[in-house]
Order: structure tokens, then sequence, then C-alpha cells
């Protein structure tokens, strides 16, 4: 079973933040969360990843709460190509993903 | 560096035949591992290769199988086909074989069963 729990969609407008939200309550201290996306019918994406201190690249954001209880994905600046649905994961101790139904965010002109 | 391949990428056949799909890791990866993507069950994990094993597996029947070549690309096999095989199939690689090392994932081969 998926260890992280997001809500199922979310709107942005075009040009601001968006804030993507996951719990993962069960997560151990030497577990990672990753963050992926896909784009309808393409294979997913990486986009970031981080153990307990923020992390930032050229796609995003990933801010860990210090309890590493929940964490949220920064895109600072929404286009509309960031339209796709967005999967929060904590890979098991083999490193295999379990995908849950993820976010499906929609960024609006 | 090139990305994950896959072949081919779209694929038609009837129930009951076999299928192999083909997956190329990026350069120095050599852990592979398989995904199957329907509608109704998302995103479900097959099985992981790493040096020419197994090292690890989901929940799939024996008509699911594998393998990986010393070059570290990969192949899957689905024998006996049945109408619900149809789905995207990703594979994805990482590297050099560390279980937390993430996976890059391929485009896909969309397989339709009819």
């Amino acid at each position: 079973d998926a260890k992280t729990t997001q809500p199922p969609s979310m709107d942005c407008a075009e040009g601001r933040a968006a804030n993507l939200p996951c719990n993962h309550s069960t997560i151990s201290g030497n577990e990672y969360v990753y963050w992926y996306r896909q784009i309808h019918s393409q294979g997913p994406q990486y986009i970031i990843h981080g153990l307990k201190n923020n992390e930032t690249n050229e796609m995003a954001s990933l801010i860990i709460t210090e309890d590493r209880k929940s964490s949220t994905l920064i895109l600072p600046h929404a286009t509309l190509r960031d339209t796709a649905v967005y999967y929060c994961i904590v890979p098991s101790n083999t490193g295999k993903l379990i995908f849950g139904q993820g976010t499906t965010l929609q960024v609006k002109p | 560096k090139a990305g994950v391949t896959q072949t081919p990428r779209y694929l038609i056949k009837t129930r009951g035949q076999q299928v192999t799909l083909s997956c190329s890791p990026i350069s120095g990866h050599r852990s592979v591992s398989w995904y199957q993507q329907t509608p109704g069950q998302g995103l479900q994990f097959l099985f992981e290769y790493f040096s020419e094993t197994q090292r690890n597996k989901g929940n799939f029947p024996g008509r699911f199988s594998g393998r990986q070549f010393s070059n570290s690309r990969s192949e899957m096999n689905v024998s006996t086909l049945e109408l619900g095989d149809s789905a995207l199939y990703l594979c994805a690689s990482s590297s050099p074989g560390r279980s937390q090392e993430t996976q890059y994932f391929g485009p896909g081969t969309r397989l339709l069963v009819l």
C-alpha cells in the first residue's frame, strides 16, 4: 500500500505558485520522499527528492516538515505545461516505487 | 546522456498471443524496473533486474516474466495475453544498483490486446 496521502485534485492559476501537499506520517528516519509527475500518456518524470532538509532544483522546491510527517512540493511559477498528475512517493526499502493516485494539478490561464 | 528508451512504442496483439517489450537503460545504469499502468489499477510494480538477476517482484501472475542482459538492457515478456493486459508498460532505470537511487522512466510501450 502507498505510504503517502495526497489530495486528488488541485487548481492553480498560470504564473502563480502551485503548492502540492503530501502526508507521509509513517515515514521512517532513513526513508526519502520522492516526487514525480506524469503528463498525459507519458512516462513519469522525476522532479525532486529529499530526506529532511528542504531541497530546490531547477524544476521545484521541496519543503519537508521538521517531524518529516508531511511535505509540500512547490512549483514557483506554474505554466500550462505543468498540468499533470503529481505523485509523492516513499520508496520501499527495496527501492520499489509504490504509486498512489497522486494529485491532478490543473493549471488554468 | 540519452534517456531510457523503450521499443516498440505501440503494439496491438490478440488474446492468446505473447509479446516481448524491450528497454534500454540510461548509460551506466545497472538496475531496470518494470511497471504496468492501467486506468483501473494505476501504476503497479512488476519486477526489477540488477546484474542480470531478478531482485524484486510484484504481485503479477507467472505469465509476466523478464530478463536482463549483460549490457543492462532488459526485456519483459507476457505470454497468453488477456484483454486485461492492455496497458502502458513502463521501464525505469537507476544507477548503479543501490535501492534508494532515483529511477528515471522511459516513454512506455502502449499495448492493446484485442
